[in-house]
């Protein structure tokens, strides 16, 4: 595609709820991150792959976030037992090499109530 | 570890005034540097960016930002800014992990408020 696409664009989960969130790299990107943004703040790192490969997971804030990348294109990122506090903009981006710039997606919004 | 820092949390400006945001980072290996602007319910888009060479980099809109390697400075400037140039602006860097992974960190990102 064009472009990273990000699917759904706005999702209210209650509280307790699990979500999945849809993430489409340009064609290609061997790079994929997930970031989580609260408002009014910048961009979080939760996870990272090469691939399908998950090489960095470091960011993710609890064993409620999984995400994965099975065939090394598109990826899932899932929250179990959502919480007020997963509330937030989640971004994805992709990027064809380590020495490039990182293109985002436009984002799902989650509000969890 | 390598870090962000945006020192204005927002800057108001009027319409065809000159500005500058203000981005300084801690690195202590070669540095890959980026900005980038996010409008209402957007996601990130790329300014520009600085990997190697000229220190001075042009972007997209008119923006260009300066690379300073003794200040560990990569402020962002455009000369005539426009309405349309209102937006949040987040300045990055590339941390490369001795695990051979990588990710971006981002700054806490400024407001520019174009005023007519």
């Amino acid at each position: 595609g064009a472009g990273v696409s990000q699917s759904p664009r706005y999702k209210v989960a209650k509280r307790g709820q699990d979500v999945a969130l849809r993430c489409d790299p340009i064609s290609g990107h061997v790079s994929l991150f997930w970031y989580q943004q609260a408002l009014g703040q910048g961009p979080e790192f939760l996870t990272y792959f090469q691939n399908e490969a998950q090489l960095d997971k470091s960011g993710l804030p609890s064993d409620r976030f999984f995400a994965e990348r099975p065939e090394g294109s598109v990826s899932t990122l899932k929250i179990q037992r959502t919480q007020q506090e997963d509330s937030a903009v989640y971004l994805c981006a992709s990027s064809i090499t380590t020495n490039t710039e990182a293109f985002f997606g436009q984002g799902t919004r989650l509000t969890v109530v | 570890a390598q870090s962000v820092t945006q020192l204005d949390s927002q800057v108001p400006v009027f319409e065809e005034a000159p500005v500058e945001l203000r981005c300084n980072y801690s690195s202590s290996v070669s540095v890959y540097l980026f900005w980038y602007v996010q409008y209402p319910n957007q996601g990130l888009q790329l300014l520009l960016k600085y990997l190697s060479g000229s220190t001075l980099v042009k972007g997209i809109n008119g923006f260009e930002a300066e690379f300073n390697k003794s200040q560990t400075s990569f402020h962002l400037r455009k000369p005539s800014v426009h309405i349309s140039d209102t937006a949040e602006y987040f300045c990055a860097v590339r941390a490369g992990l001795t695990s051979g992974t990588y990710k971006y960190i981002f700054g806490t990102g400024t407001r520019l408020k174009v005023l007519a």
